[in-house]
């Protein structure tokens, strides 16, 4: 099982250029949660996704846009970067539960640095 | 909003001591999660906490989470230094399930050989 993946690792692009930033989840999970994490903080939720729609939104803008495909892989972008967009973005998977249903748990992919200059 | 309080920030302590890292919420949590951080990487799981009272341990880590379910500790015990990194409390605010998780600030524990 390779767990939750990522990619790119890094990212280097320029104020006003457009980002995107792939996920693949872990085996058996089928929703797909992006969050941003800043230096010396902690992660900060973006968007989730479940069924190939956006199910719960942080406050971000919405220059963040995303995506989820069939095989519950997901798509985070980000249009019109400026500087403060400059973060660690992680990706993070679990298993639905239905109502009723116990917790479960969200494992984390190991990210993508993006920096903009 | 619910908020999550960390304390300590930061922590450094001798090889072989014991340590204790605290998350306070503002609210009623529905699910507590931790998980350690290495320096731009990504979270590794290390325990859930759901019921008022729960404890949980793994190898020399226990969590514990207060009656109230307002309040969670995370105790290391004997101290090494692979347990070094950012320790995050994070909260499922409102029985959401595996939904959006508020995240405390971190804690930074560094462990002196």
């Amino acid at each position: 099982d390779a767990g939750v993946t990522q990619s790119p690792t890094h990212l280097i692009k320029t104020r006003g250029q457009q980002v995107t930033l792939r996920c693949s989840p872990k085996s058996g999970h089928d929703t797909v949660s992006w969050y941003q994490q800043a230096l010396g903080q902690g992660p900060q939720f973006i968007f989730q996704y479940y069924e190939e729609e956006e199910r719960q939104r942080g406050n971000f803008p919405d220059r963040f846009s995303g995506h989820q495909f069939p095989n519950y892989s997901s798509e985070l972008n980000v249009n019109a970067l400026l500087l403060g967009d400059s973060a660690l973005y992680l990706c993070a998977s679990s298993r639905r539960i239905l109502a009723g249903g116990s917790y479960n748990e969200q494992f984390f992919g190991p990210g993508t640095r993006l920096t903009v200059l | 909003s619910q908020e999550l309080e960390q304390s300590p920030q930061s922590l450094i302590v001798q090889e072989g001591k014991n340590l204790t890292i605290n998350c306070t919420s503002s609210k009623t949590l529905y699910g507590l999660y931790w998980y350690k951080q290495k320096y731009g990487e990504g979270l590794i799981f290390l325990m859930m906490l759901q019921k008022g009272g729960e404890e949980k341990s793994h190898e020399k880590i226990t969590a514990k989470l207060d009656e109230k379910k307002q309040q969670s500790s995370l105790h290391i015990t004997a101290s090494q230094p692979s347990h070094a990194g950012i320790y995050l409390c994070g909260a499922d605010s409102v029985g959401n399930q595996g939904g959006k998780l508020i995240f405390g600030q971190g804690t930074e524990l560094s462990v002196k050989p």
